[in-house]
Order: structure tokens, then sequence, then C-alpha cells
């Protein structure tokens, strides 16, 4: 079974640019997460989507990001315009999200990260 | 954002020495998960958890879902150098599919 797909790996933009990032989930997997993680931090949820509506964006800066999951698959995340205080990986994640008596459904898997520096 | 606690926060420890690490909250939360992160890599699942008072093994690694539901416990035996690496706990709640990361305990195994 393919795992969560994302790119770019790395990206390296001047402030004030622009950059998007992309992921593919695990094949049928409702949920998408996007974390954000901060060098020496755990990661922390910026927008969780359920199939293609989005369930919280409460930690999303909306005056410079934005994300979207039009057919309840793929998602993109976009930073514009980019802040020196963005540099970190972005992590996309997801599950199954169904409900079972033992949870299961819960389980969560990440993509290796796009891994941003703004400079 | 919420985030946490875990301890200890990093550690140095001798190859083949046991490890322990914990995690604990204020909230209560039906799932807990442990995962380990590789520089430059995403994290990835060690051991889920769906009950409270749970223990589970794979390989060395034991992990036990706290019977107050509101802490986790990672063991690490006869560590190896591979074992270097971020480990990250993470407390869900079922309904919401909400996820909260703990800040982390990074190991460094001395040969």
């Amino acid at each position: 079974e393919a795992g969560v797909a994302q790119s770019p790996r790395y990206k390296i933009i001047e402030k004030r640019q622009s950059v998007a990032f992309w992921c593919n989930p695990i094949s049928g997997h409702a949920t998408l997460y996007w974390y954000q993680q901060i060098l020496g931090q755990g990661p922390k949820l910026l927008i969780q989507f359920q199939n293609n509506g989005v369930v919280d964006d409460s930690q999303l800066p909306k005056d410079r990001f934005s994300a979207e999951r039009l057919k309840g698959v793929d998602s993109t995340l976009k930073i514009q315009p980019a802040k020196l205080e963005d540099s970190a990986v972005y992590l996309c994640a997801s599950s199954l999200s169904f409900a079972s008596r033992d949870y299961s459904g819960n389980t969560i898997y990440f993509g290796e990260g796009s891994w941003l520096t703004v400079v | 954002g919420q985030q946490l606690n875990q301890s200890p926060q990093s550690m140095f420890i001798q190859e083949g020495e046991d490890v322990s690490m914990n995690c604990t909250s204020s909230s209560i939360f039906n799932t807990w998960l442990w995962y380990k992160q590789d520089p430059g890599e995403g994290p990835v699942l060690l051991i889920a958890l769906y009950k409270a008072g749970e223990l589970t093994s794979n390989g060395r690694l034991t992990a036990q879902f706290g019977i107050t539901r509101k802490d986790s416990f990672l063991n690490i035996s006869a560590s190896i150098p591979s074992d270097v690496g971020i480990y990250f706990c993470a407390g869900g709640t079922s309904g919401t599919y909400k996820y909260i990361f703990g800040t982390g305990t990074r190991l460094k195994v001395l040969a």
C-alpha cells in the first residue's frame, strides 16, 4: 500500500514570495491533515479535512495560508506571502477515520514532509 | 496551539540500556499514538493504543495507555544506535479524529 505522498520535499524562497505544497493521502483515507513542525517542536495542526470539507482550521493563519481539497483526495497548501517565521516542515497526514469499536480507524500516517526555508 | 507534555525532553543513554518516556495531558483521550522521527523524515508510527490500560509491544518497544486516559508511556528495551531520533506521542479523540502532539523526547544512544 502506497504511503502519503508529498511534494516538493525541499523549497527555499525569499520572504514575501509564495509557495505551494501538494499532498496525496493513502488511498481511501477520508481525513487529511496539514501540520506545521518548527525545528525542535512537535507537529501543530494547521487544518483538518474530512473528505472535501474543513473540520478544523482554527490554527491556520488565514491572512497568508490557504488550503483546499477539492475532490476529497489530493490537497494543496499555499503560503502567500511567506514570512521568515514560516520556515518549517509542512507535514501531510491521513486517516481512514471510520467509527469502529476498537478505534483502529483513527490511526494517522504521515508523509515525509515538505521542508521550507524562507530567507 | 496546545501540545502535550513529554518527559524527559532529551536523554543520552548507553547502548544496551532500557529507556522510558512518558506523555501527559490535562485532557482525556481515547487513542494514543507513538511516533519516531529521524532527521529529514516525517514521523513514522511505532505503536497505536486504543483502550485504557492497554499494553502493546512492537519488537523492543512497549507502550501503555494510562488507566486515567490522560497519559501514556513508551519503553525501549536494550537500546541500539539506530534508536536515535525524536519520539512523539499524540493523543486523539474519536468522532473528531483530532490529534494533539507532544513536545518530543530526543534520544541519543552512546555506543
